[in-house]
């Protein structure tokens, strides 16, 4: 167990709905990052925070959204679902975030399907 | 472009012998080497990592070796057993203050 909490665990939706992903970092760990991982595919990162701000963005699509929240909690947002978008979607933290040496843990991750 | 290639993509071998997966990298910025295995269906954990100029750092059966010269780095895993069977991925610099990850290898162990 890494410390890591991801809500919910399996996730079905429809085309067209909005749904919201949740994630707690390990305590003490003040930044959280966002990944999509499709069947097979690796891991594309998505949005990373740092303390509450947005600190990177990577291949994140414009209907989707993140916050992280001032008990550093995170929430990715993705609207107007498509097929496409089914998929794993992890979440990690790290102890810090500006730093290309900082070792990031795992949640379990949010299985999405979209019907 | 690519920051960081890992191969081989897949990669089958028989029980005991050894397994090697090797990434490039392009940014020369950072010391941390990080290696994660993924089993089916659960997180990425983090199975070794190095932070150093130093060029190898084993535990147990698991090394990674590295090269800053040519920039690449290995993962090596000797007297592999079925549970070793799983994705690896490895994790390069991307500028000072990020990482990118691998498009992960898939290892197969064969009894």
């Amino acid at each position: 167990d890494s410390g890591v909490t991801q809500t919910p665990k399996h996730l079905i939706t429809a085309t067209g709905q909005r749904v919201t992903l949740r994630c707690s970092p390990r305590s003490g760990d003040l930044s959280v990052y966002w990944y999509q991982q499709s069947l097979d595919q690796g891991l594309q990162f998505l949005i990373q925070y740092y303390n509450g701000e947005e600190r990177a963005k990577g291949n994140i699509l414009e209907r989707f959204s993140a916050q992280q929240f001032p008990d550093l909690h995170s929430e990715l947002n993705l609207s107007s679902l498509e097929l496409g978008d089914s998929a794993l979607y992890f979440c990690a933290s790290s102890v810090r975030g500006g730093d290309s040496t900082d070792t990031q843990y795992f949640g379990p991750g949010t299985r999405l399907t979209v019907l | 472009g690519e920051n960081v290639e890992q191969h081989p993509s897949t990669l089958s071998v028989q029980e005991g012998d050894s397994a090697v997966i090797k990434c490039t990298y392009s940014d020369s910025a950072s010391n941390y080497f990080p290696w994660y295995k993924q089993e089916l269906g659960k997180r990425p954990q983090l199975i070794i990592d190095i932070r150093s100029n130093v060029g190898e750092k084993k535990d147990q059966r698991i090394a990674v070796t590295l090269n800053k010269t040519a920039k690449h780095f290995s993962l090596h895993i000797t007297e592999t057993q079925p549970e070793d069977s799983a994705v690896y991925f490895c994790a390069g610099p991307l500028g000072d203050d990020k990482i990118i990850f691998g498009k992960g290898t898939r290892l197969h162990i064969l009894p």
